[in-house]
């Protein structure tokens, strides 16, 4: 156990449709990063949230988007899906932005596009 | 550039040692790490090394790295079967424009009676 909480666990969406996910950084934490992990593949980063700021952007496009609340706990939000946003989506949760401090992750939560 | 990469598969006895490598591109990376991932989970941070150090030890894990080639590997002693998962290795930088984790494929481990 982490103490990093993800919702759902698991959802089907259609393509097209948008989805949003939940994630509940652990207990002083201030940042939480967003991770996307297709099928066979290692994670790769989405964004990070510091203080309610985005402050790191990977290759992701527009329709990939995210907000930090003052509790510190996020949402990403993936608009107009298509079937290659099936994947694992990670959200770890850290205190500080920049300094070398211990990501903790969350279970994830599978996102199947149909 | 940014890449990490990793043999996909090594199998092993039990109680033998496990050597899982890496190799990266980025010079300029500080930090390396080693995460385990089981079924159904997210990932556990094992341990992690300084881009100025050679070696680190932590109980039956031993990272080596050199940086002039960039390899990082981990070496597992005695093996268990609770070892058997998807090991990735990771670097990151810091930057004032956050703290990323550029992650390998993953190497699944899987270790036999």
């Amino acid at each position: 156990e982490t103490g990093v909480t993800q919702s759902p666990t698991h959802l089907i969406k259609t393509r097209g449709q948008q989805v949003t996910l939940r994630c509940s950084s652990q207990s002083g934490h201030n940042t939480v990063s967003w991770y996307q992990q297709a099928l066979g593949q290692g994670p790769q980063f989405i964004f990070q949230y510091y203080r309610e700021e985005e402050n790191g952007r990977g290759n992701f496009p527009p329709r990939f988007s995210g907000l930090q609340f003052p509790n510190y706990s996020s949402e990403l939000n993936v608009n107009a899906l298509e079937l290659d946003d099936s994947a694992l989506y990670l959200c770890a949760s850290r205190q500080g932005a920049s300094e070398n401090t211990e990501a903790f992750f969350g279970q994830g939560t599978r996102l199947t596009v149909v | 550039g940014e890449d990490v990469e990793q043999s996909l598969f090594l199998s092993v006895r039990e109680g033998d040692s496990s050597v899982i490598n890496c190799t990266y591109t980025d010079s300029s990376s500080t930090y390396l790490y080693w995460y385990k991932q089981e079924p159904g989970a997210g990932l556990q941070l094992l341990t992690y090394i300084f881009s100025n150090m050679d070696m680190k030890q932590d109980q039956r894990l031993t990272v080596l790295l050199n940086k002039k080639d960039k390899h990082l590997s981990l070496r597992i002693a005695d093996t268990q079967t609770g070892d058997s998962a998807i090991y990735f290795c990771a670097e990151t930088l810091l930057t004032g424009g956050g703290n990323k984790l550029t992650f390998g494929t993953g190497t699944q481990l899987k270790v036999e009676l």
